[in-house]
């Protein structure tokens, strides 16, 4: 079992919408939860830091359960530029490495 | 924000030769780079750990004596494809982590590697 599991999608979101998608991670003594954003043939740009009270940034709002172990983003009035891979990311303490997931692809369509 | 490069961004080589990828941080000193591997519509996975001035530490099943690892200064580390063979064909991404304040890594952006 991966450590940190993620629907590949794609989720085809049509422009405007809301979607949201989860990500769960195995490991309990996982302390701190990243979004990551990754392009085509790109490196991955951090989107935001996942907190235990949830988050929000502009149009991204992310949530943490650590009770059933998983990670939500919610993308509200989804614009074409927000068309990537989503990657959600576990690290087990402050300094260590980071675990990613498979990645969740949205398209973003007029 | 915190820069990364790497080069080349693209190499293509023949089986059997050696191939270096740089990493370096442009305008901070990272104590710490990490170097992973990403095949097609896989994640990224780590393959090391590299601190400066000491031996770089791999991951399970990563050979040390195939990808070599140098981090000879606070803003640059190699990685080294010795003997490159067709399936080490993927995207090599190197990440840095700053000397003080954030723990956020930074991210190269990416060299893909074609061996043919």
């Amino acid at each position: 079992r991966k450590e940190v599991e993620q629907d590949p999608g794609p989720f085809n979101v049509p422009e405007g919408a809301t979607v949201a998608f989860n990500c769960t991670y195995s490991n309990s003594a996982s302390q701190s939860f990243f979004w990551y954003r990754q392009d085509c043939r790109k490196e991955p740009k951090l989107l935001m830091s996942v907190y235990s009270s949830g988050n929000e940034d502009g149009r991204f709002t992310a949530q943490l359960n650590r009770a059933s172990q998983y990670i939500s983003l919610l993308i509200r009035d989804s614009k074409l530029s927000d068309s990537a891979t989503y990657l959600c990311v576990a690290r087990k303490a402050a300094g260590n490495k980071l675990t990613f997931g498979g990645g969740t692809r949205v398209l973003v369509k007029p | 924000g915190a820069v990364v490069s790497q080069h080349p961004s693209r190499v293509i080589c023949k089986s059997g030769t050696s191939v270096k990828i740089e990493c370096r941080s442009l305008d901070f000193q990272a104590t710490t780079m990490f170097w992973y591997r990403q095949f097609p519509k896989q994640s990224l996975m780590l393959m090391a750990t590299s601190n400066e001035g000491s031996k770089a530490t791999y991951e399970q099943g990563v050979e040390k004596d195939k990808f070599l690892i140098n981090h000879a200064s606070l803003t640059l580390s190699t990685l080294t494809v010795t003997s490159a063979h067709p399936e080490d064909s993927s995207f090599y991404i190197c990440s840095a982590r700053t000397l003080a304040g954030s723990d956020e890594q930074f991210f190269g952006p990416g060299t893909r590697l074609t061996v043919l």
